[in-house]
């Protein structure tokens, strides 16, 4: 069955802090991986999207994410969070077959002043 | 450009009652289309997705059901409430391409069951 990890639930980090947040999946055949961001009180909006072509995505606010085939993971990261970053954070898995998305557990990041 | 709408909001329904969630997108024509819930301390769970007018596929077996009266509206119902069904529901919409492609969510329905 296809799944998404999130293993992190909450993260706590102090502002110019460096963030990884970690993202399994299961898949089989061609898989696509997305990031999604609720900030408090807004919708869940996106934040990468990876479908093919070079492993490192760059999406907005400054957050990358790496794909690595060989460890099925896209662990999302950023050099020096802010604490404008407080929100909680989706991984997400699809494959060609289809439209429908798998979503990982979410982590909750909050970012200290 | 293309807006997504859920009303209402907030919603607190008693065990029992029936449950009717609506959802509409505007400035696309024959999205795809999906509900999702998002209960307490968990992550999104795929309920329902739509590929056309009347084309409803279930991802998940529970008393809820969906329905697609028309191209752009995405309905989310159900005949008795239970309180399992607290949550937090989001519609969400892509454009039909045949492809996995970004779904574009709508600001979500609290639903709290009592």
């Amino acid at each position: 069955a296809q799944s998404v990890s999130q293993h992190n639930h909450h993260v706590i980090l102090s502002e110019a802090a460096s963030l990884e947040l970690g993202c399994n999946y299961s898949y089989g055949g061609t898989v696509n991986l997305f990031w999604y961001v609720q900030y408090p009180g807004q919708h869940l909006q996106l934040l990468l999207k990876y479908f093919s072509g070079d492993p490192l995505v760059k999406g907005i606010k400054g957050f990358e994410a790496e794909f690595i085939k060989s460890k099925f993971s896209f662990n999302l990261r950023k050099p020096s969070v802010q604490w404008s970053d407080t929100a909680e954070y989706f991984c997400a898995a699809s494959n060609n077959a289809g439209n429908m998305l798998t979503f990982g557990g979410g982590t909750r990041l909050m970012v200290k002043p | 450009s293309q807006t997504i709408h859920q009303w209402p909001a907030t919603l607190v329904q008693p065990v029992g009652s029936p449950l009717s969630l609506e959802c509409t997108v505007e400035g696309t024509s024959n999205p795809n289309l999906y509900w999702y819930r998002q209960a307490a301390g968990r992550g999104l769970q795929l309920l329902f997705y739509s590929v056309g007018i009347g084309q409803i596929s279930s991802e998940v077996p529970q008393n809820l059901s969906a329905s697609r009266p028309q191209d752009r509206q995405f309905i989310l119902s159900s005949k008795k409430l239970l309180l399992s069904d607290s949550g937090f529901y989001l519609c969400a919409w892509s454009v039909a391409s045949g492809r996995s492609d970004t779904q574009y969510f709508g600001p979500g329905t609290r639903l709290t069951v009592l």
